[in-house]
């Protein structure tokens, strides 16, 4: 079975700060890695996933995440954040060898940006 | 650009009745999902589907659920015989193949009163 922790309920940052939203998971089988956005009223948006290669990983709207696999992280992060960043972030799993494809959460990080 | 559509945003049923929550999957994709987010918790899977049949399903997926892909187009999540505890919100899901990206839908807003 496969499990997500993201550490941090809330995340509250200034404008231009540096941010950093921690993700560790659990599994007993290698996995894909997975970073989604849900901004008010709206679904999930894939930001960026990690499938195989580079452990560095870019994504859309200036984000990036690592992938370390001795330490079970997948952690988000943006050099610089602005307003309309404010949303909650999911961090998720999926086994490459399942047929369902399923994705296992987290349980979500809000971004509150202050100006 | 193409997307998931779900209808409708929001259903309020009574308990023990009936409902259908229904998506319009991303015309080229072959995988089908559903999932649900109770209110402060996290995202949870339900079911997978394709080629016409589950491929998985949680525990949570039980006899009172069930899927449907009636047409080419639609694809339905129908509660039997809904509970108070079903209330949450659902999202569909579509990708068109194994390990690619999964595209979600706005979600539809279940309230069982």
């Amino acid at each position: 079975a496969q499990s997500v922790t993201q550490l941090d309920s809330q995340v509250p940052v200034f404008e231009e700060a540096p941010v950093e939203l921690r993700c560790n998971y659990s599994s007993s089988v290698s996995v894909y890695l997975f970073w989604y956005v849900q901004y008010p009223n709206q679904g999930l948006q894939l930001l960026l996933k990690y499938l195989s290669g580079s452990t560095l990983v870019k994504g859309i709207n200036g984000f990036e995440a690592e992938f370390n696999k001795s330490q079970t992280s997948f952690h988000l992060r943006k050099p610089s954040v602005h307003i309309s960043d404010t949303a909650e972030y999911f961090c998720a799993v999926s086994d490459p060898n399942n047929a369902g494809n399923m994705l296992t959460f987290g349980g979500g990080t809000r971004l509150m940006v202050k100006p | 650009e193409p997307e998931v559509t779900q209808t409708p945003s929001h259903q309020v049923t009574q308990m023990g009745q009936e409902v259908i929550l229904r998506c319009v999957p991303i015309s080229n994709h072959l995988y089908f999902y559903w999932y649900r987010q109770i209110l402060g918790q996290k995202v949870e899977f339900l079911v997978s589907f394709y080629n016409n049949e589950i491929s998985e399903k949680s525990e949570i997926f039980d006899d009172q659920f069930s899927v449907e892909r009636p047409d080419g187009s639609n694809f339905t999540l129908k509660i039997r015989s809904t509970k108070l505890e079903d209330s949450a919100m659902y999202f569909c899901a579509s990708s068109w193949g194994m390990n690619t990206e999964a595209f979600f839908g706005q979600g539809t807003r279940l309230t069982v009163v």
